[in-house]
């Protein structure tokens, strides 16, 4: 299996405009999450879901920030629109919900907003 | 909703010393306790879990240790090696609720 996959890797965009973060979750896994790390507040868990439904979004930060999973196999986060300090790496983690619970990470998506 | 809380926030140690660091948790209902290791630029990755009907738990050089009734678990790198420099993080869940909640992270250099 390869993993979980995001992408971009890299992302430089200009305040205002709208980003989109896409992640792949390994095959079979039924949770899904999405992270922000930054230096000043460490890795914050933004929103999850399981089996595609969204369980808890109360770490988005705000109505800009929105997330969809439309199938078992795609999940994207957007923001629209974004902002210098929305500059930060995201990013994606799936799980097998009653498993060992072991959440893998994909490679992130560096977002530099300038 | 559950807190954890992790020290020291940085740590230096010699190559060949040990390392420990620490967590607390709040909520007794969490049962999974897993630790990651995050290299510089790349993707936590987990490194060693427990459960909470486990008192301690250890592969090679490290080594999880859980006090269920203060709340508290610390991971034991031993004979550290400058590739263990990175950062760690604890996190605590309940099997069944999935979320995991991340402490604030422990940046480990190991001085060669």
């Amino acid at each position: 299996d390869a993993g979980v996959i995001q992408s971009p890797r890299h992302e430089v965009t200009e305040m205002g405009q709208e980003v989109t973060l896409r992640c792949k979750p390994i095959s079979g896994h039924n949770s899904l999450f999405w992270y922000r790390q930054t230096m000043m507040r460490g890795l914050e868990l933004l929103i999850y879901f399981n089996n595609n439904v969204p369980i808890d979004d109360s770490g988005m930060p705000e109505d800009r920030f929105s997330a969809k999973m439309p199938n078992a196999s795609f999940s994207t986060l957007k923001i629209q629109p974004s902002e210098p300090r929305d500059s930060a790496v995201y990013f994606c983690a799936s799980s097998l919900q009653g498993a060992k619970n072991i959440q893998y990470f994909g490679a992130g998506t560096r977002l530099s907003v300038l | 909703g559950e807190n954890v809380e992790q020290h020291p926030s940085t740590l230096s140690v010699q190559e060949g010393d040990s390392a420990v660091i620490k967590c607390t948790y709040s909520d007794s209902a969490s049962n999974y306790f897993p630790w990651y290791k995050q290299e510089l630029g790349k993707r936590p990755q987990l490194i060693i879990d427990i459960r909470s009907n486990v008192g301690e738990k250890k592969d090679q050089r490290i080594a999880v240790t859980l006090n269920k009734t203060a709340k508290h678990f610390s991971l034991h790198i031993t004979e550290t090696q400058p590739e263990d420099s990175a950062v760690y993080f604890c996190a605590a869940t309940v099997n069944t609720g999935n979320q995991f909640y991340f402490g604030t992270g422990t940046s480990l250099t190991v001085i060669p």
